[in-house]
């Protein structure tokens, strides 16, 4: 299993949107509603921010949004804030596996 | 409520084997699948394997043969062990709970441990 691939780095000022990509394949991300995505700060265990591709966890603020368009997750986080700084994972489930992305470090200007 | 406990930091020799586990508390374990992934320093994550409520275990293709997943129901502990460790393998271990809810299951982690250093050093 490949990771999905997901830019290394994404910036923005406060307030400003951005877009995160995670591309898979036919196999995972195309084939199923099963996408994930986490936000980990440095030190700390990752945390689920979005799951089934656009559904939001208990808590977790609607600044973060998720879609798929093939085989293309994307994350958008609106009204960027400083604490959104951080590095971002997608994920997968792939038939009985789970692949996740490369990994995106978002920086706030 | 939810916590995983994972045990304490491991220093291995290369060819060694070593054993982490994660005890639940505030659930069932029998009622969700169980996972690890690990993260090397700087690096990504990687998802390693999982144990279904049933008890059957998947893993990661990577890791065929040198992965292990157990567990222990009366004691509501999920252990891993990789066996002929090499440089390559040091990491953080993070025991993983899949989110469930009304008998389904999503595909999705939603309660993580606190995570388990293992290094490989000579």
């Amino acid at each position: 299993q490949s990771a999905l691939t997901q830019p290394a780095s994404v910036s923005g000022s406060p307030g400003q949107s951005i877009t995160i990509s995670c591309t898979g394949t036919s196999s995972d991300v195309g084939r199923y509603n099963r996408v994930s995505w986490y936000q980990q700060y440095p030190g700390k265990a990752p945390k689920v921010i979005i799951y089934e591709v656009s559904k939001w966890p208990s808590g977790i603020s609607n600044r973060f949004s998720g879609s798929k368009s093939g085989n293309t997750a994307s994350l958008v986080i609106s009204g960027l804030q400083a604490e959104d700084e951080a590095d971002y994972y997608c994920c997968s489930h792939a038939d009985t596996f789970y692949v996740f992305g490369t990994g995106t470090t978002v920086t706030v200007l | 409520q939810v916590h995983l406990e994972q045990s304490g930091t491991e220093v291995m020799k290369p060819g060694a084997s070593v054993k982490v586990s994660c005890k639940a508390s505030g659930f069932t374990l029998t009622n969700y699948h169980m996972h690890w992934v690990r993260q090397a320093q700087g690096q990504g994550l990687e998802w390693l394997g999982v144990i279904n409520p049933g008890g059957i275990k998947t893993y990661a293709q990577q890791l065929q043969g040198r992965f292990t997943m157990t567990r222990d129901t009366s004691t509501g502990t999920v252990y891993m062990e990789l066996s002929s460790l090499t440089f390559e393998d040091t990491a953080m271990y993070y025991c993983v709970r899949e989110g469930c809810s009304g008998g389904a299951c999503y595909q999705y982690f939603d309660y993580w441990g606190q995570g388990t250093v293992v290094t490989v050093s000579s």
